[in-house]
């Protein structure tokens, strides 16, 4: 079946714009995350979604970010005003209960660079 | 300290070793955990849960210690194709996932 997708796949903006990157989870999954990933890094938590609700903001590095989910499904995480530390991979995640636990399942990610 | 900690490597093994990682994570509430793989420039794959009595697939076991709040993971007969980053993630609550910063595996021929 078809996996989690996420648009555009590169993005090149310049320093002060804004973006939108969008996720589309697979069909049915209750949960969606966001992570961002710079250059030989490891993953930082951005926010999650338990259906249309983010219990857990606490990884969005600034208020230039936000990130909304509506009808449970697509999640579009926005960055206002964006700044050249911003450029990483941004890789978008959902996931079902299996067998008593969650398990994760990726998006190719969107590569955002700030000129 | 960071909840979810890896040593970074890299690990650089021949071909047909045995190699191990660990990862400690500071939660004792955690509830569940699974080993990533992430090959460069991709998204990360789900390589494998770890359950409390340890699971193995293939050439690969896991292992979860509670008490020491650690999991591990063995591979063994290792192959060229086994070179990626080993990512280790913990279940915080509900569906809150937090990830190690990997374990970066090479295999040599």
């Amino acid at each position: 079946g078809a996996g989690v997708s996420q648009s555009p796949s590169n993005k090149v903006t310049e320093k002060g714009k804004d973006v939108e990157l969008r996720c589309d989870p697979i069909s049915g999954h209750t949960a969606l995350y966001w992570y961002r990933q710079s250059l030989g890094q490891g993953l930082e938590f951005l926010i999650y979604f338990q259906g249309n609700s983010a219990p857990d903001k606490s990884g969005l590095p600034s208020d230039r970010f936000s990130a909304e989910r509506t009808g449970g499904s697509v999640s579009t995480l926005t960055i206002q005003r964006t700044q050249q530390e911003d450029s990483a991979v941004y890789l978008c995640a959902s996931s079902r209960w299996r067998q008593a636990t969650y398990e994760q399942y990726f998006g190719p990610g969107t590569r955002l660079t700030v000129t | 300290r960071k909840e979810v900690e890896q040593d970074p490597g890299p690990f650089n093994v021949p071909e047909g070793a045995t190699v191990a990682f660990n990862c400690t994570y500071s939660n004792s509430a955690s509830q569940s955990f699974f080993w990533y793989r992430q090959d460069c420039r991709k998204e990360p794959k789900l390589l494998m849960s770890v359950y409390s009595s340890g699971n193995e697939d293939g050439r690969f076991t896991a292992q979860l210690n509670r008490a020491s709040q650690y999991i591990s993971l063995l591979i063994r007969d290792s192959k060229l194709s086994d070179s990626a980053t080993y990512l280790c993630v913990v279940n915080k609550n509900n569906n809150d996932m937090r990830f190690g910063a990997g374990t970066r595996l090479t295999v040599k021929p």
